[in-house]
């Protein structure tokens, strides 16, 4: 358990309209991590963060962003919620200074309507 | 870029039978490399991972992962598969840089008959 907690777990929204998740930490990692799982796409980084307000695009960032206020949250952002962005979310982070593993929380299922 | 393939994407093996999930990755680097499994409406949870040496790591639940540079593979293996197994099992890698970016393979969905 890397002390990871995503909120809420499930949501339901119309297109068009913001979202906003979060993820929390309890453990004071520096790395933060945002994907979303797909069918057939496997897990893929939407938005990492390598500190309070440091934060970097990944490879499907269009249409998402990203805050990062306090170490122990990092928020992700649908400005205006699309069909495509229908999906699981799953926040990880880094275990630690010179670790390259990541851990998982237990995900988000989102429908955009 | 570095990508990851895992060319299976459903396995049904009988319970007591043995296990072995593919994976190839290309990555220019000496890779990190990682199996997690999902089971269903669950995060993801590690298995095992190599970072360097021993090219054959074990891992929880019984599960090994040998390394094999020349062919660029990191297959998952178990000698006896339980029912408890039948999940969805994902392989990884690490991209270069601080940030530790995971590239991952699309899954394998492992299916296991009683």
């Amino acid at each position: 358990d890397a002390g990871i907690t995503q909120s809420p777990r499930h949501k339901v929204t119309e297109t068009g309209t913001p979202v906003t998740l979060r993820c929390h930490q309890t453990e004071n990692h520096r790395y933060m991590y945002w994907y979303r799982q797909d069918p057939g796409h496997g897990l893929r980084l939407i938005h990492y963060s390598y500190g309070v307000k440091d934060t970097d695009k990944g490879e499907v960032s269009d249409g998402y962003s990203v805050s990062r206020s306090k170490t122990e949250d990092f928020l992700l952002t649908l400005e205006s919620a699309t069909s495509s962005q229908t999906s699981v979310y799953f926040c990880a982070i880094k275990g630690g200074e010179g670790q390259e593993t990541q851990y998982f929380g237990p995900g988000t299922r989102l429908l955009v309507l | 870029a570095q990508s990851v393939t895992q060319p299976d994407i459903h396995i049904t093996v009988s319970e007591g039978a043995s296990l072995e999930l593919r994976c190839n990755y290309s990555y220019g680097a000496t890779p990190y490399l990682f199996w997690y499994v999902q089971s269903p409406g669950q995060g993801l949870q590690l298995l095992l991972k190599y970072f360097s040496g021993d090219t054959l790591v074990q891992g929880i639940k019984g599960f090994e992962a040998e390394f094999k540079r020349s062919q660029s593979s990191f297959n998952l293996r178990k000698p006896s598969v339980h029912w408890s197994d039948a999940a969805e099992y994902f392989c990884a890698v690490v991209s270069g840089g601080t940030a530790s970016k995971l590239t991952f393979g699309t899954g394998t969905r492992l299916q296991v008959t009683l």
